[in-house]
């Protein structure tokens, strides 16, 4: 079956990078996604990969991904105090299916 | 471009009521789906339409809990009768059915049953 973990909690400093990490089960994975989602906010997609795709870079944003371990990982550059919030990784099959959602990572960026 | 609208945004309603939400997707989207998302969780899917059709409502209990979406843009999620273990937040989103197919999604309506 399908699934996605995260860890649950990372604090950076203001200016550092942050990296969130996530590991997930399904090798058919086509599409990974992450999501930032602010307190009583829904969902804001950040970023997406393709599975036949090794990184992407979109400004401050950089996406890993390792195929053969099933990892995935998002880096902020130069994290500031707006980047606080619940960060989902996301997987889907086909693209065109629903999202599997890890538990969310909630990023506190300490001033 | 408007985003996902949703409404009622916040809903408080004793158990055994009647609850409905509400979602108007992106212009042009044609996949619309529902999620549930308990607290400290990541959303789970609840139903999925394309267009007008229902193609995945496997996770739907459907014993109380409907769905539809008439001329395949608005939709309704209907809890009947709800129960303490309903309260949540029930998401909202929609895509076009191509790659990379990003789903975006509404602000949520957070109800609660007491």
């Amino acid at each position: 079956g399908e699934d996605v973990e995260q860890s649950l909690f990372l604090s950076v400093r203001e200016g550092d990078s942050s990296v969130i990490n996530c590991t997930y089960t399904d090798s058919s994975s086509t599409y990974l996604y992450w999501y930032k989602q602010e307190p009583g906010a829904g969902l804001q997609l950040l970023t997406y990969i393709f599975s036949n795709m090794d990184m992407k870079q979109d400004q401050r944003l950089t996406v890993l991904l390792n195929k053969k371990d099933k990892h995935l990982s998002l880096r902020i550059a130069d994290t500031q105090t707006g980047d606080s919030a619940i960060y989902f990784c996301a997987e889907s099959v086909s693209g065109n299916t629903p999202l599997v959602f890890g538990k969310g990572t909630r990023l506190s960026v300490i001033a | 471009e408007a985003g996902v609208v949703q409404s009622p945004r916040y809903k408080i309603i004793e158990k055994k009521q009647p609850v409905a939400f509400w979602c108007n997707p992106i212009s042009g989207h044609n996949t619309l789906y529902w999620y549930l998302q308990n607290l400290g969780q990541g959303p789970e899917l609840l139903i999925r339409y394309e267009n007008e059709e229902a193609v995945d409502d496997s996770q739907l209990p459907k014993d109380r809990f409907s769905a539809e979406r008439l001329k395949g843009v608005d939709s309704t999620l209907k809890i009947q009768p709800a129960e303490l273990g309903d309260s949540a937040v029930y998401l909202c989103a929609s895509s076009f059915g191509t790659a990379p197919y990003e789903q975006y999604f509404g602000p949520g309506t957070r109800l609660t049953v007491t």
